[in-house]
């Protein structure tokens, strides 16, 4: 069974450009959440993602934006790229009846904006 | 906006040793969790807390959960170099939308 997964782990952007984040939720999950984790920090809450609408957005500005598919993988959008927007990006899965709430999380995107 | 507090920031132990990391959070929530996160990796889920009272343990590693007190601990016994790693607490407020903590990055020295 695989987890969640991510792509591309690695990517590097110049300021002003527009980056794409990928990601495949874990089987059996039909919610994905994107978090931001500078370095040093913890993951902060971008949005999330359920039945292809955005269901929850954090306090972040409407250059991010993203987008989720029929088959529960998600996208995230990122333009006119900031030296700030540098971090790794987290995508978690999880499923929205479930009892146990629980949120599996990929391995990453580490974005580094020059 | 939830906030949520961990400390110490930093933690240098010694093998063999005990030690706690401390979770605070700013409102009512009665989902906690912990993850444990190595230089360069994802998060790793280690514990899920659902109601006042609960404790979970895994081999060297005890959470518990006090929603009254809005409080979590993340008890460390005997502590083995492996354990090495930077660990996080989340509340989830709503829906799965983690509020996560600083971070507590622990060093056990041999």
């Amino acid at each position: 069974d695989a987890g969640v997964t991510q792509s591309p782990t690695h990517l590097i952007k110049t300021r002003g450009q527009q980056v794409t984040l990928r990601c495949s939720p874990k089987s059996g999950h039909d919610t994905v959440s994107w978090y931001q984790q500078a370095l040093g920090q913890g993951p902060q809450f971008i949005f999330q993602y359920y039945e292809e609408e955005e269901r929850q957005r954090g306090n972040f500005p409407d250059r991010f934006s993203g987008h989720q598919f029929p088959n529960y993988s998600s996208e995230l959008n990122v333009n006119a790229l900031l030296l700030g927007d540098s971090a790794l990006y987290l995508c978690a899965s999880s499923l929205v009846d479930s009892q146990i709430t629980e949120a599996f999380f990929g391995q990453g995107t580490r974005l580094t904006v020059v | 906006e939830l906030k949520v507090e961990q400390n110490p920031l930093f933690l240098s132990m010694q093998e063999g040793k005990n030690y706690t990391i401390y979770c605070n959070y700013s409102t009512t929530s009665d989902r906690l969790y912990w993850y444990r996160q190595d230089p360069g990796k994802s998060l790793e889920s280690l514990f899920v807390l659902l109601s006042n009272g609960a404790v979970k343990q895994e081999g060297r590693l005890m959470a518990s959960l006090d929603t009254k007190a809005r409080l979590s601990t993340l008890h460390i016994t005997a502590a083995v170099h492996d354990l090495s790693a930077t660990y996080f607490c989340a509340v989830d407020g709503f829906g799965n939308q983690f509020y996560f903590g600083t971070g507590t990055s622990l060093t056990v020295i041999p």
